[in-house]
């Protein structure tokens, strides 16, 4: 079964740090770039970060450079975000999307990180 | 970046068309045939509907359809059925300066 399965979602203070983990099955994982989406409760859809199939490619949205790390094991068909230095506007559901090219064909179901005090 | 501009609703009786436009700019819609949309219903993740514009993946009905002319992009859902209710969102490549992804403000298709 194709999928994308999302963990490590949490409540956290500003300030503090999360690490997502995203793990995928039924497909080649190395075969695709991956990004990480994020959803803030009732709103629209933000690209967060990018890393190509092998891994030596990143990108980051402004809003999170320098704060987020996006990194991945294709040997354990695994995606990862380490979020520090996290702020209430962080607050979001954030999935994980496998592409083949420009679009983002599969996605997780998502894990919800809330930032608050 | 801003976000891409979709109408907030629309709505129409089942087997009628409707259609979501999307509007950026030259730096994104206008720049790149790289814009997709995605069918989200209450809860549930995203999915791919229609990507580099006009394709359509494996598995999704011939009832949904993309097209661009300039800076708009557009989704047109013909024969609307009660499942097609939920909201939808465009999404272009917009790498001009840097690598970036802007989506639309999405769009909650109603049926009548």
């Amino acid at each position: 079964q194709v999928q994308l399965v999302e963990s490590g979602g949490g409540l956290v203070k500003p300030g503090g740090s999360l690490r997502l983990s995203c793990a995928a099955s039924g497909f080649t994982f190395s075969d695709y770039y991956m990004s990480w989406i994020r959803q803030a409760p009732g709103k629209g859809l933000e690209w967060v970060s990018y890393i190509s199939s092998s891994g030596s490619t990143i990108y980051y949205a402004d809003s999170v450079k320098g704060r987020f790390t996006i990194s991945r094991d294709n040997a354990k068909n695994s995606l990862y975000l380490q979020m520090n230095s996290l702020r209430a506007e962080d607050t979001a559901v954030y999935y994980c999307a496998a592409a083949a090219d420009a679009s983002f064909d599969l996605w997780g179901r998502g894990t919800l990180v809330t930032v608050s005090s | 970046q801003s976000a891409l501009t979709q109408p907030r609703s629309v709505s129409g009786s089942p087997g009628q068309s409707v259609t979501i436009s999307c509007t950026g700019t030259s730096s994104d819609v206008g720049g790149y045939n790289y814009v997709s949309w995605y069918q989200q219903h209450p809860g549930k993740a995203p999915k791919l509907m229609i990507y580099d514009v006009s394709k359509r993946p494996s598995g999704v009905p011939d009832r949904f359809s993309g097209s661009k002319s300039g800076n708009t992009a557009s989704l047109t859902i013909s024969g609307l059925q009660a499942e097609d209710e939920a909201d939808y969102y465009c999404c272009s490549y917009a790498g001009s300066y840097t690598f970036n992804y802007v989506f639309g403000t999405g769009t909650k298709v109603t049926v009548l």
